[in-house]
């Protein structure tokens, strides 16, 4: 089955820094990557996702970047504000069959300093 | 709409009880799932439907059953509650299409004694 891993597992930035979350995933025939948000005792919500036709997606201060033959995906958050403070969580998924179930990394835990 | 919602949102148990963890959700999604969310490993997928009638087995499936009778709801038992099971519940759903957004529910946060 499909493996993501995720790295670093805490990343802490000052306030108008940018930060940088990757994952990277096993199953050649992944082709949804979503990533989610995640605040204390919340649930988890979708923040920006890619297909794998395309190598990057942009929406405002996030960015996400994926590299098929590398297997691996990256979020890019510009100009961190302290409400970008939260878990973030990358997924993978063959998002064209029936099944289309996720599976997830472990999780980054992003603290900005203001 | 009310979106996914899932009951009870706190719940202790004794090891060896059984319970239901109840999700629904309103918007006519043909996709819905059960995850587990345990601290430093993501979440990980317990069970899953892709309609009404039709269930299959996710990564971690023992020690809990789901049956999917209607469109909107999607319960997860747990037959014989044990401590390993102590964790917080997520339920999903999504529209039939592919790479659609799965939507979650609040959770349920359960301990097993």
């Amino acid at each position: 089955g499909e493996n993501v891993e995720q790295h670093p597992s805490t990343l802490s930035v000052q306030e108008g820094d940018s930060a940088v979350i990757k994952c990277t995933y096993s199953d050649s025939a992944s082709n949804y990557f979503p990533w989610y948000k995640q605040e204390l005792g919340k649930r988890p919500q979708l923040i920006i996702d890619i297909r794998s036709n395309v190598g990057e997606k942009k929406d405002q201060r996030i960015a996400v970047t994926l590299n098929k033959t590398a297997k691996h995906f990256s979020l890019h958050i510009t100009e961190t504000q302290p409400e970008d403070s939260a878990v973030y969580f990358c997924a993978a998924s063959r998002g064209d069959t029936g099944r289309r179930a996720l599976t997830f990394g472990s999780g980054t835990r992003l603290q900005v300093q203001p | 709409n009310a979106g996914v919602t899932q009951t009870p949102k706190f719940q202790v148990l004794k090891t060896g009880q059984s319970m239901t963890l109840q999700c629904a959700q309103d918007m006519n999604h043909e996709y819905m799932s059960w995850y587990r969310q345990d601290p430093g490993m993501g979440l990980r997928l317990i069970h899953y439907s892709v309609g009404a009638g039709i269930t299959d087995q996710g990564e971690v499936p023992n020690g809990y059953n789901v049956s999917r009778s209607t469109t909107e709801d999607f319960p997860l038992r747990l037959l014989s509650a044990a401590p390993s099971q102590t964790s917080v519940y997520f339920c999903a759903s999504s529209q039939g299409r592919s790479y659609n957004e799965q939507f979650f529910g609040p959770g349920t946060r359960l301990t097993v004694l």
